[in-house]
């Protein structure tokens, strides 16, 4: 797990601010995603970047917005959220997007939307 | 559609029992099947994953996985359960075309009693 490291580790907000979470993955991987876990839901996949490129997007709202500046990095914007986006936000990396590699997650980014 | 179902929210079992959590799967094609845990507080960790191949796969923490393609299942078993593999663990399979795609099952937590 130290391998993806995600700041901060907690974040409370209010639905104005903006905000920012940052997901760096140590292991040379090309793909990195972001997930939303939320309390008894599926973990659901919002962003797949593939060598910087997005290659997914999976219908979510506007007020995220995704930034992979390298390979190495992962950002996710955050504006007017709403207090259902609460959740915990996983980052992941994965060797290779088109090939059944296991991914690496981070250890989540708690948000708490006040 | 590919799909995994783990059918127990919970699952309960003394300290030095094996364990089982179970998985099943719906998938067209040759499946490729992931188990990864979760401990509090933190993100996934991926445990071990049926490519091809011997039906019995081994891997992290003394856990293993059985294959079963005439039941479609992918149960996950340790011989003698500790009270430190308490967690929520999650069984996971590529959606299919773009196999970074990920359908995750609803996750079974596990409590190993003392």
């Amino acid at each position: 797990e130290t391998g993806v490291t995600q700041t901060p580790r907690h974040l409370v907000m209010g639905m104005t601010n903006k905000k920012s979470l940052k997901c760096e993955q140590h292991l040379g991987h090309n793909a990195m995603y972001w997930y939303k876990q939320s309390a008894k839901k599926p973990l659901e996949l919002m962003f797949v970047y593939s060598l910087e490129e997005r290659v997914e997007n999976n219908s979510v709202p506007s007020r995220f917005s995704p930034e992979c500046p390298n390979s190495s990095h992962l950002f996710l914007h955050l504006h007017t959220l709403q207090p259902e986006d609460s959740a915990l936000y996983l980052c992941a990396s994965s060797q290779d997007p088109d090939r059944p590699y296991e991914q690496y997650f981070g250890p989540g980014t708690r948000l708490t939307v006040t | 559609a590919q799909s995994v179902a783990q059918p127990e929210d919970q699952v309960n079992v003394a300290e030095g029992n094996p364990l089982t959590v179970k998985c099943t799967y719906s998938v067209s094609g040759n499946p490729y099947l992931f188990w990864y845990v979760q401990y509090p507080n933190r993100g996934l960790q991926f445990l071990l994953k049926y490519i091809t191949g011997d039906n019995l796969v081994k891997g992290s923490y003394g856990f293993e996985a059985e294959f079963n393609k005439s039941q479609t299942s992918f149960h996950l078993k340790k011989p003698s359960a500790l009270v430190s593999d308490s967690a929520l663990y999650f069984c996971a399979v590529p959606k299919g075309s773009g196999t970074y795609k990920y359908i995750f099952g609803t996750g079974t937590r596990l409590k190993v009693l003392a």
